[in-house]
C-alpha cells in the first residue's frame, strides 16, 4: 500500500517557465511533508518542508502548496533553471518523525533550454 | 555543523558473500539514524531506524541487519547476499534541531553479481 505517490514518473519543462511537482498521500495521519532532491548516485537533498497547520510555504524559488482536504501537496518551482534538472522526491511523516519518512518514488524533472 | 559520511561509495559482491556498510554522524549527540534503499523503480524505501545505542527497529523483512554499537554510528549487514539485495544504499540521521527534517549521506551502490 503506496501511502505518498507520485504519479508522474517525469515531467518535462522550458527554462525560465514554472515547474509543478504533484505529490498525493493517503494516510490522514500525515502532519509533515517534505520535498528533496536528487541526483543520480548521489544522496537526496533536502529543499522545502511544510506543517498540516500551514497551506503554503516559501523559500526562494520554491513553494510548496498542502490541500489537506483533498490529501494533495505541490512544489511550485519559478523560474526553472537547468540545474533543477533532477528527481523530485515528496515525503511525509507523522508526529515527530523519529521513526522516519514515507516517500513517493520520485518525479525526474527535465528542464530544456 | 553536523555531517553525515558512509563508505565504502561502490561495491560489487558476489551472491552469498557477506555485507558490511558502515554511517557515522558528526557535530550532533543522539541522532535518529536511519538506512534507506533505492532499487529500481521503487523510490525510497526505508530499512532500518534507530532511536538509540542498540535499538534498531526493522520495517521491512529481508536478508538485512542493522546494528548501533556507539551514539552515532550505524551499521547495515548482511550474511549471505541476495541479487535482490541490489540497489543504492543511504544513510541518514535527524535530531535535535532538525526536526522531521532527515539528512542523507552520499550513498553506497552495491551491486550483487
Amino acid at each position: 500500500d503506496q501511502q505518498v505517490k507520485q504519479n508522474s514518473p517525469s515531467l518535462s519543462v522550458q527554462e525560465g517557465r514554472i515547474s509543478i511537482l504533484n505529490c498525493d498521500y493517503t494516510n490522514s495521519m500525515f502532519d509533515y511533508f517534505l520535498w528533496y532532491k536528487k541526483y543520480p548516485a548521489e544522496g537526496p537533498t533536502f529543499l522545502i518542508s511544510i506543517s498540516s497547520i500551514k497551506d503554503k510555504n516559501e523559500d526562494g524559488r520554491f513553494t510548496v502548496f498542502l490541500n489537506k482536504s483533498a490529501k494533495h501537496l505541490s512544489l511550485h518551482i519559478v523560474p526553472s533553471q537547468p540545474g533543477d534538472s533532477a528527481v523530485y522526491f515528496c515525503a511525509a511523516s507523522v508526529g515527530g518523525g523519529a521513526d522516519g519518512l514515507t516517500f513517493g518514488k520520485g518525479t525526474h524533472l527535465i528542464i530544456q533550454p | 555543523s553536523q555531517t553525515i559520511h558512509q563508505w565504502p561509495a561502490t561495491l560489487v559482491q558476489p551472491v552469498g558473500s557477506p555485507l558490511s556498510l558502515e554511517c557515522t554522524v558528526e557535530g550532533t549527540s543522539n541522532p535518529n539514524l536511519y538506512w534507506y534503499r533505492q532499487a529500481a523503480g521503487r523510490g525510497l524505501q526505508l530499512l532500518f531506524y534507530s532511536v538509540g545505542i542498540g535499538q534498531i527497529s526493522s520495517e521491512v523483512p529481508q536478508n538485512l541487519s542493522a546494528s548501533r554499537p556507539q551514539d552515532r554510528q550505524f551499521i547495515l549487514s548482511s550474511k549471505k547476499l541476495l541479487l535482490s539485495d541490489s540497489g543504492f544504499y543511504l544513510c541518514a540521521w535527524n535530531g535535535g534541531y532538525s526536526g522531521n527534517t532527515i539528512y542523507f549521506g552520499e550513498g553506497s551502490w552495491l551491486t550483487v553479481v
